[in-house]
C-alpha cells in the first residue's frame, strides 16, 4: 500500500522565520515521484516541484528548498526567510510508475497549513 | 491556453438530486483525473481516465460515475446526491510521458449537498 503522512496539521510561525514542512511516504515500489503542491487561501492547486526516485539531489529554487532522502523515506520542504505570501495549504503526494501502473495516480498527504504572521 | 477549467464552481443540491460536473482541458493530456478535497484529509482520488473512452475507478468511487467521450472533457457524475457528497471537487489531467507527468489542476468545485 502506498502512504503520504504530513503529521505537521498546522505551522504558524513569524515572516522572515524559515520553516520545514515534513512529508513521509510509503511505497514498495522502487521507481517513484513525490511532489509538492501549494493551495494558498484562493484554493487553486499549484505545482511546486517534482523529484523522481532516482534523484537525491537537493534542489532550491529561491527561498524553496527540498530535502529528499530515501533512507528515511522522507522528502521535507523548507521555505528560508518566510512572507505572508506563503501563508497556504501544502500538500505532498506520490505516484507510482511500477509495471502497467503507469496511470499518474496520486495519493496526497493530509496537508500542512502554514500560517506566516506579519 | 485556458489550461483546466471546471464547470460549475458552485453549486447547493438537495438529497437524491442529480447532477455533472464538466471539466475541460485544452493541453492535449492523455490522462485526466478527479479528486474531492475534504478537511483533514488531503485529497482522494474518485475516477480517472488514461484515454478517451476509457475510465477507472480510484479510491473513493462509490456513489459517483464519470465519461470520457472527447479526449479534452471528463465528467463526473452524481446521481442520487448524498450530504457525504459535500465537498470541493478539483479536475487534473496529465501527459502520459512519465518525465513530464505533472498533473495540472483546475479551480475546483464547491458543492453542498443539503
Amino acid at each position: 500500500a502506498q502512504k503520504v503522512t504530513q503529521a505537521q496539521t498546522e505551522i504558524s510561525v513569524v515572516e522572515k522565520e524559515d520553516v520545514t514542512l515534513d512529508c513521509v511516504y510509503e511505497t514498495r515500489d522502487t521507481t517513484y515521484y513525490l511532489f509538492w503542491y501549494k493551495q494558498p487561501p484562493s484554493g487553486e492547486l499549484v505545482f511546486l516541484i517534482r523529484r523522481n526516485s532516482f534523484d537525491e539531489q537537493n534542489e532550491i529554487s529561491g527561498r524553496y528548498s527540498w530535502n529528499f532522502q530515501k533512507s528515511t523515506s522522507s522528502f521535507n520542504f523548507t521555505i528560508t526567510a518566510s512572507q505572508v505570501v506563503d501563508s497556504a495549504v501544502y500538500f505532498c503526494a506520490l505516484t507510482s510508475l511500477r509495471g502497467s501502473g503507469n496511470t499518474g495516480k496520486l495519493i496526497f498527504g493530509q496537508g500542512t497549513t502554514l500560517q506566516v504572521k506579519p | 491556453n485556458a489550461g483546466v477549467t471546471q464547470t460549475p464552481k458552485f453549486r447547493v443540491l438537495k438529497t437524491g438530486q442529480s447532477m455533472t460536473l464538466l471539466c475541460a482541458q485544452d493541453m492535449n493530456h492523455e490522462y485526466m483525473y478527479w479528486y474531492r478535497q475534504d478537511p483533514g484529509m488531503g485529497l482522494r482520488l474518485i475516477h480517472y481516465s488514461v484515454g478517451e473512452g476509457t475510465t477507472a475507478k480510484g479510491e473513493v468511487p462509490d456513489g459517483y460515475n464519470v465519461s470520457r467521450l472527447k479526449k479534452q472533457n471528463f465528467l463526473l457524475g452524481l446521481e442520487s446526491a448524498a450530504p457525504s457528497q459535500t465537498s470541493v471537487y478539483f479536475c487534473a489531467s496529465s501527459y502520459r510521458d512519465r518525465r513530464n507527468n505533472e498533473q495540472f489542476f483546475g479551480p475546483g468545485t464547491r458543492l453542498t449537498v443539503l
